[in-house]
């Protein structure tokens, strides 16, 4: 079975601060790993993701995740806060090896705040 | 542009009856999900398709139907069945996963009101 969790509901970080975003993913297989952003009423937008290459993935935005096996984890960085940066941030698993069940599991989703 | 597009943005029904919404893409994609959305709880699948004529529950399906009759359309209808389907719904798309997994590319959502 795969799952993901993220830590913290809700960060919320100054302008031009460090942005810090959580993920631990449980999984018996080596993974494949998303990271996505929401805008209030808005669908998803791939920000990176994590498919066995460079265990440092830079993706869009100036966003990068590292996986690191030892901790099943996958966290979100950015260096650098910006107000546009304010929005919804999931991660999400997939686990498939063959077969017929592709499908993503999500985080319940963590809530970035930038305060001026 | 290639995308996908869910209709309307913005629904509202009464109790009991059932409602379709519409989400086509032109990604070329084989596979197509449905997701609902309610605050502080993620994305949970409802169903979703790998080919035409061939769908799957996903970990939420009763309550909800799917047709999936041409490679661009996969509307879902929320039945009257549907204990509590006020929520915010989201449609992707993604290639089938062959020498890997692909991404998944999501709809603007569709907000579904039943009073």
């Amino acid at each position: 079975a795969q799952s993901v969790t993220q830590l913290g509901s809700h960060v919320s970080v100054s302008e031009g601060a460090l942005v810090l975003l959580r993920c631990n993913y449980s999984s018996s297989v080596p993974p494949y790993l998303f990271w996505y952003v929401q805008y209030p009423n808005q669908g998803l937008q791939l920000l990176l993701k994590y498919t066995s290459a460079a265990t440092l993935v830079k993706g869009i935005n100036g966003f990068e995740a590292e996986f690191k096996k030892s901790e099943t984890s996958f966290h979100l960085t950015k260096p650098s806060a910006h107000m546009s940066d304010a929005a919804e941030y999931f991660c999400a698993v997939n686990t498939w090896r063959g077969g017929s069940n592709y499908k993503l599991t999500f985080g319940k989703g963590t809530l970035l705040t930038v305060n001026p | 542009d290639g995308g996908i597009t869910q209709s309307p943005k913005y629904l509202f029904r009464k109790e009991g009856q059932n409602v379709t919404l519409s989400c086509e893409q032109n990604l070329n994609h084989d596979a197509m999900y449905w997701y609902r959305q309610d605050p502080g709880q993620g994305l949970r699948l409802i169903y979703y398709s790998q080919i035409v004529n061939d769908f799957q529950k996903g970990d939420i399906a009763e309550g909800y139907s799917v047709s999936r009759e041409k490679k661009e359309s996969f509307p879902l209808t929320v039945t009257s069945a549907q204990k509590n389907p006020t929520a915010f719904y989201l449609c992707a798309s993604s290639m089938t996963p062959g020498q890997g997994v692909y991404e998944q590319y999501f709809g603007p959502g569709t907000r579904l009101t039943v009073t």
